[in-house]
């Protein structure tokens, strides 16, 4: 099974980009990356997915490098209410069945 | 209202006492999960259900069971609760017509086994 290992905690300032990175080392050939955002108290929301090279959308950028063993969510520009945690999940539908493995959370504080 | 909606969202029960969490979703998904979530430990998928007719267990099902009683619902229980069942459990869905792991989950429902 793919293991993620994602930092425990980042510190930014507003307007500040930041990127952080999980490592998947045995990730799967049919395993998409997904990130997803958990503020207290509520369900986890999805921010970005992708299964190679970089995608974009309008609220983050995600790099997957050509091993795939790794991918680095990327936040432009943080605001005090990008403050989190934020999950890197691995998984799809392999031999076996369906598989999902979370990362342990990056907790992520923005200071004014 | 929430497109998925959890009852209870909180609840104090004792061992051995069988507990049953629900999830309801307007989402018009076929798949539907069940996760539990500790802390430090990110989540753990207990089981999932991709059609009304179809149970898989998931890492973690141990201790667990499910009942998919319509597209829109979907039921965990705790048989016979034991204290380390305590966290906090979300259920989620998902179109099967956009990639796996694009979940869309409910408010949680927070569990304390004494």
């Amino acid at each position: 099974l793919a293991k993620t290992t994602q930092p425990i905690s980042m510190d930014s300032y507003e307007g500040q980009e930041v990127n952080i990175t999980c490592s998947h080392n045995n990730i799967a050939t049919n395993d998409y990356i997904t990130w997803y955002q958990q503020f207290p108290s509520q369900g986890p929301r999805f921010i970005i997915q992708g299964y190679k090279t970089k995608v974009t959308n309008e609220v983050a950028s995600l790099f997957i490098p050509a091993d795939r063993k790794s991918s680095t969510l990327s936040l432009p520009r943080v605001s005090l209410s990008d403050t989190a945690v934020y999950y890197c999940l691995v998984g799809g539908l392999n031999t076996g069945g369906f598989k999902t493995i979370f990362g342990a959370g990056t907790r992520l504080f923005v200071k004014a | 209202d929430a497109d998925v909606t959890q009852t209870p969202r909180n609840r104090i029960t004792k061992t051995g006492k069988r507990i049953m969490l629900e999830c309801s979703q307007t989402k018009g998904h076929d798949r539907m999960y069940w996760y539990r979530q500790d802390p430090g430990l990110g989540l753990r998928l207990i089981y999932y259900s991709f059609d009304v007719k179809d149970i898989n267990k998931g890492e973690i099902s141990d201790g667990y069971s499910v009942s998919r009683q319509a597209q829109a619902k979907f039921s965990l229980s705790l048989e016979s609760a034991i204290p380390n069942q305590t966290a906090l459990y979300f259920c989620a869905t998902s179109d099967p017509g956009t990639p796996p792991g694009e979940l869309f989950f409910g408010e949680g429902s927070r569990l304390t086994v004494l």
